[in-house]
């Protein structure tokens, strides 16, 4: 079976400070990726995807940017954080499809907080 | 660009009333999905509509995708305390490897 892991659960970080969330899928190739921000309670904002490796679209302009080093790992990152950074992070992957994109698989979440 | 606009974002009711969630967008999206999102985790899928006019049933939950493909709607019958989540609807477009989500609708059920 499929699995998608991301880490850390929790992080504090101070403003300026630099800023990594790897996630990674196991049970599956070739997957589809993409990294998620929620502001409390609210929608997903899609920060990243990515249909294969060292290939990455971004979606909002932003103090972040993400790499796929490997089929299934998948890493956001930051040189320095603001404090709008702040947020729940999600990664998710879903089977690429020749329609339009099929069920995403949501990681357990990181939850930033940026001080 | 705010592309699906899910109302109401805040509701709360009593055990065993019945409820009806929006997603409304002007644009046209191949597929719909429903999902449901409890606190500190990951949303997960609850289902997706792909036709115009389709309804889908999962027990006290119907979803319905209109007929130009540009809304759908879910409905809670009898809703329960273990409903209480927040909702998300997300649209599909062909060729797209992405989805657009909305805002969310918070659900709280009070026993």
């Amino acid at each position: 079976s499929q699995t998608i892991h991301q880490w850390p659960a929790t992080l504090v970080q101070p403003v300026g400070s630099p800023l990594s969330l790897e996630c990674t899928v196991e049970g599956t190739s070739n997957p589809n990726l993409y990294w998620y921000r929620q502001a409390a309670g609210r929608g997903l904002q899609l920060l990243f995807y990515s249909i294969g490796i060292d290939q990455i679209s971004s979606e909002v302009p932003q103090n972040l940017s993400a790499s796929r080093p490997q089929d299934r790992q998948f890493i956001l990152s930051s040189k320095k954080l603001l404090l709008s950074d702040s947020g729940f992070y999600l990664c998710a992957w879903s089977v690429k499809a020749t329609g339009s994109t099929g069920e995403l698989f949501f990681g357990e979440g990181s939850r930033l907080t940026v001080l | 660009t705010q592309l699906l606009e899910q109302s109401p974002q805040f509701l709360s009711i009593q055990e065993g009333e019945n409820l009806t969630v929006y997603c409304n967008s002007s644009s046209v999206f191949s597929s719909l999905q429903w999902y449901r999102q409890e606190p500190g985790e990951g949303p997960v899928l609850l289902v997706t509509v792909v036709t115009g006019g389709e309804v889908k049933k999962l027990k006290r939950l119907t979803f319905q995708f209109g007929d130009a493909r540009k809304d759908s709607s879910l409905h809670i019958t009898a809703a329960q305390p273990g409903d209480t989540g927040l909702y998300l609807c997300a649209g599909g477009r062909q060729g797209a490897q992405k989805l657009v989500f909305g805002q969310g609708t918070r659900l709280t059920i009070n026993p």
